[in-house]
C-alpha cells in the first residue's frame, strides 16, 4: 500500500512568487493535516481538511491556505512568498475524522527554499 | 492539548533500553498520551500511545504513571536506526487528532 505521497519534494523560490504544495493520501483515507517545519519553530500544525471541508486550522496567515478535493487529495498555497517561508511543509493523513486515534501518516515532505 | 516538557537530549548505548521520559503534569482526562518519532529529514513516524493503560507494541512500550502527569517510551533493544528526535504529544483525539501539537522533543543518539 503506497504511502503519502508529496509533491514536489524540493522548490526553490523567489520573495514574492507563490507555490503549490500537492498531497495523496494513504488510498482510503480521507483526512490531510497540513504541517510547517522550520529549524527555530518546529513543527506547526497549518489546517486539517475531511470532506472537501477544513476542519482545523493553525495561527497561520491568511497568506497560507488549502484545499480538499472529492478523491481526498489536497493542495496548500502560500502567497506573496517571505524568506521566513522557507521550510519543510509536511502531509499527514488519517483515516476518517472525530474516531478514535490511532496514527497519523506522515509523507516525506516538500523542501520550500524562498530566495 | 496541555503541555509536554522532554529532555533535550539522551545518549544510549546500541543494545541496551532508552528510557525517554515526558512530563504531561496539566493533562486532562480525555487526553491520549502519543509518541512520535523523526528521523532526520523524514516526516514523523507514529511509536504508541495510551490512556491509561501501559501499552507495548513491536516498537516500543509506554509506561504511563497512575496520576497520569508523566509517562516513559522504552525502546527495548536500541540500534542505531532509533537515533531519531523523539517527541511526546498530549492529544484528545477524535476531531482534534489531525492538529497535533509538537514540542521540541527529545534528540536520541543511540552509540556503537
Amino acid at each position: 500500500k503506497a504511502g503519502v505521497t508529496q509533491t514536489p519534494r524540493y522548490l526553490i523560490k523567489t520573495r514574492g512568487q507563490q507555490v503549490t504544495l500537492s498531497c495523496s493520501p494513504i488510498s482510503g483515507h480521507r483526512s490531510v493535516s497540513w504541517y510547517q517545519q522550520t529549524p527555530g519553530q518546529g513543527l506547526q500544525f497549518l489546517f486539517e481538511y475531511f470532506s472537501e471541508t477544513q476542519r482545523n486550522k493553525g495561527n497561520f496567515p491568511g497568506r497560507f491556505s488549502g484545499r480538499q478535493f472529492s478523491n481526498s487529495r489536497s493542495e496548500m498555497n502560500v502567497s506573496t512568498l517571505e524568506l521566513g517561508d522557507s521550510a519543510l511543509y509536511l502531509c499527514a493523513s488519517r483515516w476518517d475524522w472525530g474516531t478514535p486515534p490511532k496514527e497519523l501518516f506522515f509523507g516525506e515532505g516538500s523542501r520550500l527554499t524562498v530566495l | 492539548d496541555a503541555k509536554t516538557t522532554q529532555p533535550p537530549s539522551m545518549d544510549c548505548a546500541e543494545g541496551r533500553a532508552a528510557n525517554l521520559p515526558c512530563n504531561h503534569s496539566t493533562i486532562s482526562g480525555n487526553e491520549y498520551v502519543y509518541w512520535y518519532r523523526q528521523i532526520h529529514s523524514q516526516g514523523p513516524q507514529y511509536i504508541i500511545h495510551g490512556l491509561k493503560n501501559n501499552e507495548t507494541n513491536e516498537m516500543a512500550s509506554l509506561i504511563i504513571t497512575e496520576d497520569r502527569k508523566s509517562s516513559t517510551l522504552i525502546l527495548p533493544h536500541a540500534t542505531l536506526r532509533d537515533t531519531a528526535v523523539y517527541y511526546c504529544i498530549v492529544n484528545a483525539g477524535g476531531t482534534s487528532y489531525g492538529k497535533l501539537t509538537f514540542g521540541q522533543g527529545t534528540i536520541l543518539t543511540v552509540h556503537p
